[in-house]
């Protein structure tokens, strides 16, 4: 059985500073990796996935994470926050080759000041 | 469409009411899921179709739940005699196959 941690059920930043949302996953198998963002109103979108291959992995809107086996994480980050980026995140795990029956974290709420 | 399309968006029913919630995926797009979404949780698999056949169902929570896509477009979830707990976010999503799912703005069920 596949399960996904996110640390912090809201985070605060101020506007240029560092975004930093953690994700922990435990799963049997290798697994793949996903981030999705959810504005208000609006649907889920992925910001980036990690499958196979490099370890940093460069989403949409300046997003990128690093899958990190040994510590079963796959913590997201941003050099600089915008207020764009207000929105819920989430952080999903799926088995090895399968990219539908994603198991999501509970979510993280991120809120950028002015 | 451009999008995936979920409708309503909004349904309030009675306890053992009988709902439906229709999706319309991406023209072209193979796969549809179905997700669920409760207050405060992520969304979890409930099903899955390739054209109109159902791959997996393992997500139904029982069988007062079950989804069709019998031409290959559109979907419906339905859920019978509706009970409190069914209250959630229904999120639909489609996708090219093995590829990324795009997600609907959902539908969220209410049942009084």
């Amino acid at each position: 059985a596949q399960s996904v941690t996110q640390l912090g059920s809201h985070v605060s930043v101020s506007e240029g500073a560092l975004v930093l949302l953690r994700c922990n996953y435990s799963s049997s198998v290798p697994p793949y990796l996903f981030w999705y963002v959810q504005y208000p109103n609006q649907g889920l979108q992925l910001l980036l996935k990690y499958t196979t291959g490099a370890t940093l992995v460069k989403g949409i809107n300046g997003f990128e994470a690093e899958f990190k086996k040994s510590e079963t994480s796959f913590h997201l980050t941003k050099p600089s926050a915008h207020m764009s980026d207000a929105a819920e995140y989430f952080c999903a795990v799926s088995e090895w080759g399968s990219n539908y029956k994603l198991t999501f974290g509970k979510g993280t709420l991120l809120t950028v000041n002015p | 469409g451009a999008g995936v399309s979920q409708s309503p968006r909004y349904k309030v029913t009675k306890r053992g009411q009988d709902v439906a919630l229709r999706c319309d995926p991406i023209s072209g797009h193979v796969s549809l899921y179905w997700y669920r979404q409760a207050l405060g949780q992520g969304p979890e698999f409930l099903t899955y179709f390739n054209y109109e056949a159902q791959q997996d169902k393992s997500g139904l929570p029982n069988d007062r739940f079950s989804a069709e896509r019998p031409e290959g477009s559109i979907s419906t979830l339905t859920i019978q005699r509706t009970e409190q707990r069914d209250s959630a976010m229904y999120r639909c999503a489609s996708s090219s196959k093995d590829r990324e799912l795009f997600f609907g703005e959902g539908s969220r069920l209410t049942v009084l």
